[in-house]
């Protein structure tokens, strides 16, 4: 069964302060690995998905990378408006993973002024 | 381009009742998966929909049901609700292919149960 680990549970940051967030996977055939930003009362709004081990993608302030066991999101100089529960999910080849996302418990990210 | 839309936003059901929410995927794609999320479990695959059939089913139980018509549009019914059944259900829509397919959300419906 795929399973998906983010750590920490929560983080503190000082606007400015950068950091990184960090999301370990076992899954049977990669499908892709996806970060998903979720603000309070709203759905995930997509960020990134990667695909393979070395694969890197950058939005703004954020950057995402992948290994063979896990993924890190790395936050540059964050703002009080990059506040959010970051959510990671891997997709599965194995039959039963099949148009599932498995998720992980995600990391609820506070950026103070 | 619109996105994944889902209705109704809000609802309060009574144990007991049944419910039925609706999405409407991105145009074009012909995928539809839907999610309960909770505080304790956090988000969980109920079941995933493709041309009309089911490809993928989670660990819920039989009131959970869905179904998807021939526009990709899709609905979940929840029979004989309990209060556990309170959450946010989300739905996502994706074009469905093998490999290479974003995977969007909606913004949920949140259902509470009294």
């Amino acid at each position: 069964e795929d399973q998906v680990t983010q750590s920490p549970e929560a983080l503190r940051l000082q606007e400015g302060e950068s950091s990184s967030l960090n999301c370990s996977y076992t899954v049977s055939g990669l499908r892709g690995l996806f970060w998903y930003r979720q603000d309070p009362g709203k759905g995930p709004e997509f960020l990134f998905t990667l695909y393979s081990a070395g694969e890197e993608k950058e939005k703004e302030r954020l950057k995402a990378t992948l290994t063979k066991k896990e993924s890190f999101l790395h936050i540059t100089a964050p703002k009080p408006e990059d506040s959010a529960t970051y959510l990671c999910a891997v997709l599965g080849a194995g039959g039963t993973s099949y148009g599932k996302l498995t998720f992980g418990q995600g990391t609820i990210l506070t950026v103070h002024p | 381009k619109a996105g994944v839309t889902q209705t109704p936003r809000y609802l309060i059901k009574t144990r007991g009742q049944q419910v039925t929410l609706s999405c409407s995927p991105i145009s074009g794609h012909r995928s539809v998966s839907w999610y309960q999320q909770t505080p304790g479990q956090g988000l969980q695959f109920l079941f995933e929909y493709f041309s009309e059939t089911q490809r993928n089913k989670g660990n819920f139980p039989g009131r959970f049901s869905g179904r998807q018509f021939s526009n990709s549009r899709s609905e979940m019914n929840v029979s004989t609700l309990e209060l556990g059944d309170s959450a946010l259900y989300l739905c996502a829509s994706s074009q469905g292919g093998l490999s290479g397919n974003t995977i969007y959300f909606g913004e949920g419906s949140w259902l509470t149960v009294v």
